[in-house]
């Protein structure tokens, strides 16, 4: 049973456009819900991430919405650079542990 | 100052044969995470190490999977009776582990790309 269901599978944006991947949850126990980022041939590094009791966090261009209610929160990056072109794995954790539930990740192209 | 490590970085191996892939945390890092990511999926959730405490072996597929820790630091992840289907990046990660809950940064490794043949 997948608890954490990510979309799109695959993003291609232009350079300075806004790329947005969704993600939902079923456990309403999940507490911690990181981003990471993960280039080919490296290990995910985690990007930005919230906790449910704020319903947006904003780093530089990388911003969080979350919807406790929907069940759903999403990544946005605005000004998107050929640099970010990488695959994204949203992820959701419970308060009593630190086990990572991922999704299946999004393959976010981004051309020039 | 170092990251996590990984070795080997790629494994090829036969049917049936028995690997072992080893994780170097970070230092001081007092938990440590395995996970699995196959093609094109995300990563699969395998065991869990927190300090002194039991480990959380719930996301092992099978019993062929094995991890241990030793002095609380290095960790080996054995695969016994390797089949096709094992075949994916081993990653592991490691966090400070302060907090005993959710919402510590996980410090991921390289992985091991294992092909069984």
């Amino acid at each position: 049973q997948q608890q954490v269901k990510q979309s799109p599978q695959s993003l291609i944006v232009q350079k300075g456009g806004i790329s947005i991947i969704n993600c939902a949850y079923e456990n309403t126990a999940f507490d911690y819900f990181p981003w990471y980022q993960q280039f080919p041939g490296k290990g995910p590094a985690l990007l930005i991430a919230i906790r449910p009791d704020v319903s947006e966090k904003k780093e530089g261009r990388f911003t969080i919405s979350f919807n406790k209610s929907a069940k759903q929160f999403s990544l946005h990056i605005m000004d998107s650079q050929p640099g970010d072109s990488a695959t994204y794995f949203c992820a959701a954790s419970r308060l009593d542990t630190d086990k990572l539930i991922f999704g299946t990740g999004t393959r976010l192209q981004v051309f020039p | 100052g170092a990251g996590v490590s990984q070795s080997p970085s790629n494994k090829v191996t036969e049917k049936g044969k028995d690997v072992e892939l080893r994780c170097d945390p970070i230092s001081g890092h007092t938990a440590l995470y395995w996970y699995r990511q196959s093609l094109g999926q995300g990563l699969e959730f395998l065991i869990y190490f927190q300090g002194n405490s039991a480990p959380d072996k719930s996301g092992l597929p099978s019993d062929r999977f094995s991890a241990e820790r030793t002095g609380g630091s290095v960790s080996t992840l054995t695969i016994q009776r390797t089949q096709q289907e094992d075949s994916a990046v081993y990653l592991c990660a490691s966090s400070r582990g302060l907090s005993g809950g959710a919402g510590e940064t996980q410090y991921f490794g390289p992985g091991t790309r294992l092909l069984v043949l």
